[in-house]
């Protein structure tokens, strides 16, 4: 079974620095790679998503993400943070299969963003 | 568009109660999902069904059950709720294709709380 590690439960800048958010997975196949955000007392919305082609990605929000095979791992920037992406951000993954789509999620890091 | 719909948003019961949680998509997809949200233990996949009349289980199926009747509607059902059982449930639904992942569109998420 696929696993994904987010590292840090809890992330905090200050506005303006860099937001670095890490996926790590574990997989035999090429997955498909996803970051989904979570705005309080919301449900997840997509950010960006991996499936094929070029391994930086880029999101919503002035959010992107680098896919690198041999580290197997899925990190999420952004250059430069606001208030505004204060939320708890889930890592997940997925392999295509015939007839179910799984995902698997990390267990999430909260970004709180310091005026 | 209405995209993902959950009801009750809030529920409160009382050990060994009953209840349904719905989900209601309008997008027409295949496959919709049943996850629990936990801090710290981001999502865990309850149940699932790839069509209509279809269900399975997921990583935590345990107290649990499942319908779906119509292709629109995922239905939740705890026949006797306890303690832990007490947490945020989401209903997501994806596009069903063939050796393709389609990305998860989530409801607002019911919060359930069991004394």
């Amino acid at each position: 079974a696929q696993s994904v590690t987010q590292l840090g439960s809890h992330v905090s800048v200050s506005e303006g620095a860099l937001v670095l958010l890490r996926c790590n997975y574990s997989s035999s196949v090429p997955p498909y790679l996803f970051w989904y955000v979570q705005y309080p007392n919301q449900g997840l919305q997509l950010l960006l998503k991996y499936t094929t082609g070029a391994t930086l990605v880029k999101g919503i929000n002035g959010f992107e993400a680098e896919f690198k095979k041999s580290e197997t791992s899925f990190h999420l920037t952004k250059p430069s943070a606001h208030m505004s992406d204060a939320a708890e951000y889930f890592c997940a993954v997925s392999e295509p299969a015939y007839n179910f789509n799984k995902f698997y999620f990390g267990s999430g890091t909260k970004l709180n963003v310091k005026p | 568009n209405a995209g993902v719909t959950q009801t009750p948003k809030f529920r409160v019961l009382k050990t060994g109660q009953s209840m349904t949680l719905l989900c209601a998509q309008d997008m027409n997809h295949e496959y919709m999902y049943w996850y629990r949200q936990d801090p710290g233990m981001g999502l865990r996949l309850i149940h699932y069904s790839v069509g209509e009349g279809t269900t399975a289980k997921g990583e935590v199926p345990d107290g649990y059950n499942v319908s779906r009747l119509k292709k629109q509607n995922f239905l939740l059902g705890l026949e006797s709720a306890a303690p832990s059982q007490t947490s945020v449930y989401f209903c997501a639904s994806s596009s069903g294709r063939e050796y393709t992942v389609g990305e998860l569109f989530f409801g607002e998420g019911s919060r359930l709380t069991v004394l």
